[in-house]
């Protein structure tokens, strides 16, 4: 069974840092790229970064490039969220996902396992 | 970009009623379209993928159709648990966008 066990939720500062973690199980991690999303309260979904399996290619929404950083240890199993410069426009529930496959030759990246979310709230 | 536009926002119906949702994309996205439900305090779930195909264990009540620009989502006869919000997905290029979802209410 595959398990996305997301951690690293908080409450920051406006300006501040905080890294979410995403551990996974259930499959063959290494094959996978992986995928946050976020959730502001109330609101829809709102794809935020992309990594490859081999953590060679990697993409950005525009409204968190320069500021967002994604990554992952496939030794561990765990793929990462590094955001800085938080405001409160990045307060959200962030989810990782899990691409639907892991044929490179396939085109598109939609997502058929999701963690548990992980809230992150900006506040003074 | 490539906007995704979903209709409408929300929508009332009862248990038994057909009902469909519409997402339009602003550029053509061949069949590169997913939808999911989420129900209130869940995460999303992936219903069908390729425009029409259905993931594994959702029930056959859920039909997606469309191509191009133009797509829908229908639920033949609705079940209590159907009651959530949808949302389609672009997958074909980065950036990989979400429309903004269609609430079914009871």
């Amino acid at each position: 069974e595959v398990q996305l066990l997301q951690s690293g939720g908080d409450v920051v500062q406006p300006g501040g840092s905080l890294r979410l973690s995403c551990a996974a199980s259930g499959f063959n991690f290494n094959d996978y790229a992986m995928t946050w999303v976020r959730q502001a309260p109330g609101e829809g979904l709102e794809w935020v970064s992309s990594i490859s399996h081999d953590s060679e290619k990697t993409y950005y929404a525009d409204s968190v490039k320069g500021r967002f950083s994604v990554s992952r240890d496939n030794s561990k199993n765990t793929t990462y969220l590094q955001m800085s410069s938080l405001g409160v426009d990045d307060a959200a529930i962030y989810y990782c996902a899990k691409r639907h496959t892991n044929n490179v030759a396939v085109p598109g990246n939609f997502f058929d396992s999701w963690g548990q979310g992980a809230l992150v709230t900006v506040s003074s | 970009d490539i906007q995704m536009t979903q209709s409408p926002s929300s929508l009332s119906a009862s248990i038994g009623d057909r009902v469909t949702f519409s997402c339009r994309a602003s550029q053509g996205i061949y069949n590169y379209l997913a939808w999911y439900q989420q129900k209130p305090g869940q995460i999303p779930k992936l219903l069908i993928y390729a425009a029409s195909t259905l993931h594994s264990g959702v029930p056959s009540r859920f039909r997606g159709s469309g191509s191009g620009t133009d797509f829908s989502l229908t639920i033949s006869s609705l079940q209590p648990e159907d009651f959530a919000t949808y949302f389609c997905q672009k997958y074909d290029t980065v950036p990989w966008t979400f429309g903004q979802g269609t609430k079914l209410e009871i």
